[in-house]
């Protein structure tokens, strides 16, 4: 059954980048939307972003406009989250997760098991 | 603080029932969109409990259940057990341009 493969922990500093990547392994995105999901340190989920990987659709969280940007390849069936300008706020785990779509709105039935990324000077 | 708004924590023995509240707006439960709840235990990422408000996806005991009314859902754990000690989410789709899917501040549940 396919699984959602998260690439591994980052340390970064206060104003660099960071990309995180989600494979499926045992299987292809196929027609699903990906979602990011960040945790914070003792806090709750945030919905980020997502993309359909079949249309290359992206689009965001209005927190986050401008500072995130969401790929993906189809060839690979990998989909990428990149952060800019990162500070400590943005001390998280961040998920990935396949959504599965409806006309009510959608819920994520597979996740990624994240991805710690710490910005420290 | 979060669109959805659940208590912080919940208790109880062994055994004995508990529910989780989760409250929204119109522009999102009370619009008519579905709610769905998450399970996490700790240090592992979430696991979808119930989705379209009260389905249980397979693997999942019938223990828990969820329910829909108006701008709140709940989600009701029977027969507690040790191991349903975790943090729950609810999470449904939000209107409004800001944001699209949201989540629930995050229920800790303990089992006494």
């Amino acid at each position: 059954q396919v699984q959602l493969v998260q690439s591994g922990a980052e340390v970064k500093k206060p104003g660099s980048s960071v990309k995180v990547s989600c494979k499926a392994s045992g299987g292809t995105f196929s027609s699903y939307a990906i979602s990011w999901v960040r945790q914070a340190p003792g806090q709750g989920l945030e919905w980020m972003g997502r993309i359909i990987p079949i249309l290359g659709i992206a689009n965001y969280a209005q927190k986050f406009q401008g500072r995130v940007t969401i790929t993906a390849d189809k060839s690979t069936s990998t989909a990428y989250m990149e952060l800019s300008s990162l500070r400590s706020e943005d001390t998280a785990v961040y998920y990935c997760a396949r959504e599965e779509s409806s006309s009510l709105g959608g819920y994520f039935d597979l996740w990624g098991r994240g991805t710690l990324v710490t910005v420290s000077s | 603080q979060s669109v959805l708004t659940q208590p912080p924590s919940v208790s109880g023995a062994p055994g004995q029932r508990v529910t989780i509240s989760c409250t929204g707006s119109s522009s999102n439960i009370g619009a008519g969109y579905d709610v769905h709840w998450y399970q996490q235990l700790p240090g592992t990422a979430p696991k979808l409990l119930i989705y379209g408000n009260s389905n249980r996806p397979s693997g999942v005991p019938d223990r828990f259940s969820g329910s829909k009314s108006g701008t709140s859902a709940s989600l009701a754990i029977t027969g507690l057990q040790a191991e349903d000690e975790a943090d729950y989410y609810c999470q449904s789709y939000d209107s409004s341009l800001s944001v699209h899917w949201v989540f629930g501040g995050g229920t800790k549940l303990t089992v006494l």
